[in-house]
C-alpha cells in the first residue's frame, strides 16, 4: 500500500533562511506527487504537483525516485510562508490518494 | 461555481445525537472525498465517491459513519450517536477525476459535548 511520511511535525526557520520540508513515499509504481498548503484560517489548497514542474511562490519540489522523496524547497523563506504543508501521493492508476501527516512551517521574523 | 462549499461551518452537538454534514462540490467534478482532521493532526481519509461507482468506504472509522452522494452532486456525511472523539474538522474535496488535483471546501467544525 502507498504511504507518505513527513518526518518533521514542526519546522521553524528565520526569515530569509532556506527551507526544506521533507517528504518520503513508498509506492512500487510511478506515483504522482503533490504538495498542499493550508494557511491560517484558509482552506487547504494545492501548492504544486510534480508533473507541472513549476515554481509556485518560490517553492520547488523535485521527485527523486531513487530516494523515493519529494522534498519541498525554498531558498529564502518569508513570514507569509508560515502554514501547514501536506505532501500527497496518487498512484498511477488514480485509484488511491494518500496524504502525509503534515509539517507546520513557522517562519520567524 | 465559487468552489466547494460545506455546511454548516460549525456544529455543536450533544453526545449521542446524530449529525449530518453537507458538501456541495464543483459542477463537473466527478470525484468527491471526505476527510477528518483532528486538532493538530493530519488528514484522515474517510470515504470517496466517483461517479456512479460504488464508493470507497475503507476509511470510515465505525458503522456510526455513513455518507451518500446523489449522482455527481451534493454529498452528505452522517454521524450517528456522536461521541466526543468525533470532534474534528470534516473536510470535503472534489476533483475532476481520481488522482487529479483536489479542491477543498472550508470544512465543518464539529464539537461533541
Amino acid at each position: 500500500a502507498q504511504r507518505v511520511t513527513q518526518p518533521e511535525k514542526l519546522l521553524s526557520v528565520f526569515k530569509g533562511a532556506p527551507v526544506e520540508l521533507k517528504c518520503n513515499y513508498s509506492y512500487s509504481g510511478s506515483p504522482e506527487l503533490f504538495w498542499y498548503v493550508q494557511y491560517s484560517r484558509q482552506r487547504l489548497q494545492l501548492l504544486l504537483r510534480h508533473i507541472s514542474r513549476e515554481s509556485i511562490k518560490g517553492f520547488t519540489a523535485d521527485l527523486n525516485k531513487g530516494e523515493t522523496s519529494f522534498h519541498l524547497k525554498k531558498p529564502f523563506a518569508q513570514e507569509e510562508d508560515s502554514a501547514m504543508y501536506y505532501c500527497a501521493l496518487s498512484d498511477n492508476y488514480g485509484q488511491n490518494f494518500v496524504f502525509g501527516p503534515g509539517t507546520r512551517l513557522s517562519v520567524l521574523p | 461555481g465559487a468552489g466547494v462549499s460545506q455546511s454548516p461551518s460549525n456544529k455543536v452537538t450533544e453526545k449521542g445525537k446524530d449529525v449530518e454534514l453537507r458538501c456541495d462540490p464543483i459542477s463537473g467534478h466527478t470525484a468527491l472525498y471526505w476527510y477528518r482532521q483532528r486538532l493538530g493532526q493530519g488528514l484522515e481519509f474517510l470515504i470517496y465517491f466517483q461517479g456512479n461507482s460504488a464508493p470507497d468506504k475503507s476509511g470510515l472509522p465505525s458503522d456510526r459513519f455513513s455518507a451518500e452522494r446523489t449522482g455527481e452532486s451534493v454529498s452528505t456525511l452522517t454521524i450517528q450517536r456522536t461521541q466526543q472523539e468525533d470532534s474534528a474538522v470534516y473536510l470535503c474535496a472534489a476533483s475532476q477525476d481520481r488522482g487529479e488535483t483536489q479542491y477543498f471546501g472550508p470544512g465543518t467544525r464539529l464539537l461533541v459535548l
